[in-house]
């Protein structure tokens, strides 16, 4: 079992770029995540996923876009990137939404914006 | 106003000591998971322990176990026996049943974290 996994590990973009961060996992998990990690901060929610076709904004959604492509899959997009989202980004699946679930998180993607 | 609160910036333990990594929580739903995780210099986020906010005894999981003040809104970690592999960045974080908009989609709030050192 991978879990969840994350792609690319590192990645340096100029302002104005665009890319996609892919996530996918293979625990049969319904609900996903994408966070972010500012230095000496927690963790914050971009987007979430609660079950497969549905998608919704989390506390910091501006600037990005998130695809479930399937049940095993949930990508993030950042449309024309800007130095402030230089940053950290996890990925990560649960069995449900349900409060008492733990979720299960992807390795991390650390990107930089010049 | 903070929904997790983790007032020990750093903190210090002996190798083979234990040591206390303080949580206090906001909320005003009665269904509530609480959570502990790990985050070595590496950087993945490892799940260590989790307490449901109706559970009457206190989770353990090994060296790990989280002494739930539901009262007190606390929900600190203690850490048994230190390791020099326990040196890493512990946050703790809140799964609640509903978002505003009433539907439960199960976001973790997470506090600032705790960087702990262990010194042999």
């Amino acid at each position: 079992n991978a879990g969840v996994t994350q792609t690319p590990k590192f990645q340096v973009l100029k302002t104005g770029q665009s890319m996609t961060l892919q996530c996918a996992q293979d625990m049969n998990h319904n609900s996903m995540y994408w966070y972010r990690q500012d230095p000496g901060m927690g963790l914050r929610l971009i987007y979430y996923s609660a079950s497969e076709g549905t998608t919704d904004k989390g506390e910091v959604p501006n600037g990005y876009n998130v695809s479930r492509l399937n049940k095993r899959e949930f990508s993030l997009r950042l449309e024309s990137a800007a130095p402030s989202q230089t940053s950290v980004y996890f990925c990560a699946s649960s069995v449900s939404a349900a409060v008492f679930y733990e979720q299960y998180f992807g390795p991390g993607t650390r990107l930089t914006v010049t | 106003a903070q929904k997790i609160t983790q007032t020990q910036p750093g903190m210090f333990v002996q190798e083979k000591e234990a040591v206390t990594l303080d949580c206090t929580y906001d909320t005003s739903d009665q269904s509530y998971g609480l959570f502990w995780y790990k985050q070595p210099s590496s950087g993945e986020m490892i799940f260590l322990i989790y307490q449901g906010s109706y559970d009457e005894q206190n989770a353990t999981e090994g060296r790990y176990s989280l002494n739930f003040q539901k009262a007190r809104k606390s929900a600190n970690l203690v850490i048994s026996a230190s390791q020099l592999g326990d040196s890493a960045m512990y946050f703790c974080a809140m799964r609640e049943g509903r978002n505003a908009g009433g539907t439960s989609y199960g976001k973790l709030t997470f506090g600032q974290g705790t960087i702990l050192t262990v010194h042999p």
